[in-house]
């Protein structure tokens, strides 16, 4: 069964540094997306990004992060001065289509996830 | 975001089916009812999902109240593995993670 992969799965990174995280979507799909995880609290929504631009973000999706899909199979999500308060997981997951803002028919399939440790 | 509520934790035995439930009062008509579950260290994972007919796929069923105000997963045999977090959510574009249920499986 496909799935999206995402490297490096554990990142060290110093306060400040620039970080990317990189997303290998499954092949077919058309929609892609971030979300993060601090340890011990919800998944949270980041952005989605269709068509070469993004279709939505988040609160905590400012303007330190930004997102690209540099040929046709990497997605990758950059954090240009990271904070300690990055640290967390990292998930990418994408889709076939996205259906919009409500009714959304289509599941989203995840990776295991990027540790990222700001230290 | 239509917020749904879950029981925090629930417990099942090896081999037992699971229900578990969902409370989505505020659903609109448009919204779908999505499962995702979170094994432990790694990412969330699709269960089911549904609209307004229950649904059956080869991890689980989907109950769906005939007001829509409500759902139920099902897992018919449960497994050590499905030990897990067990997420209902609505819609949409991005999916709105709530706290989940927390499923413990024992042998």
């Amino acid at each position: 069964e496909p799935e999206v992969t995402q490297t490096p799965s554990h990142q060290v990174t110093q306060m400040g540094q620039e970080v990317i995280l990189r997303c290998v979507p499954i092949s077919n799909h058309l929609y892609f997306y971030w979300y993060r995880q601090i340890l011990g609290q919800k998944v949270e929504f980041l952005v989605s990004f269709y068509n070469n631009e993004i279709s939505e973000k988040s609160e905590i999706f400012d303007d330190q992060f930004s997102v690209e899909r540099p040929d046709g199979s990497n997605f990758t999500l950059k954090i240009r001065s990271t904070k300690l308060e990055d640290s967390a997981m990292y998930f990418c997951a994408s889709a076939q289509t996205g259906g919009g803002y409500r009714g959304s028919n289509q599941p989203q399939h995840f990776g295991d996830g990027t540790r990222l440790s700001i230290l | 975001d239509a917020k749904t509520t879950q029981p925090n934790s629930m417990e099942s035995n090896e081999e037992e089916p699971v229900h578990l439930p969902c409370n989505h009062s505020t659903i609109s008509g448009t919204d779908y009812i999505h499962w995702y579950r979170q094994l432990p260290s790694q990412g969330p994972e699709y269960v089911i999902h549904g609209l307004t007919s229950n649904v059956n796929n080869r991890m689980a069923s989907l109950a769906i109240a005939e007001d829509r105000k409500s759902s139920t997963l099902i897992l018919h045999r449960a497994t050590l593995r499905d030990a897990a977090v067990y997420y209902c959510i609505l819609g949409g574009n991005k999916l709105v993670f709530g706290a989940g249920t927390i499923l413990r499986v024992k042998s």
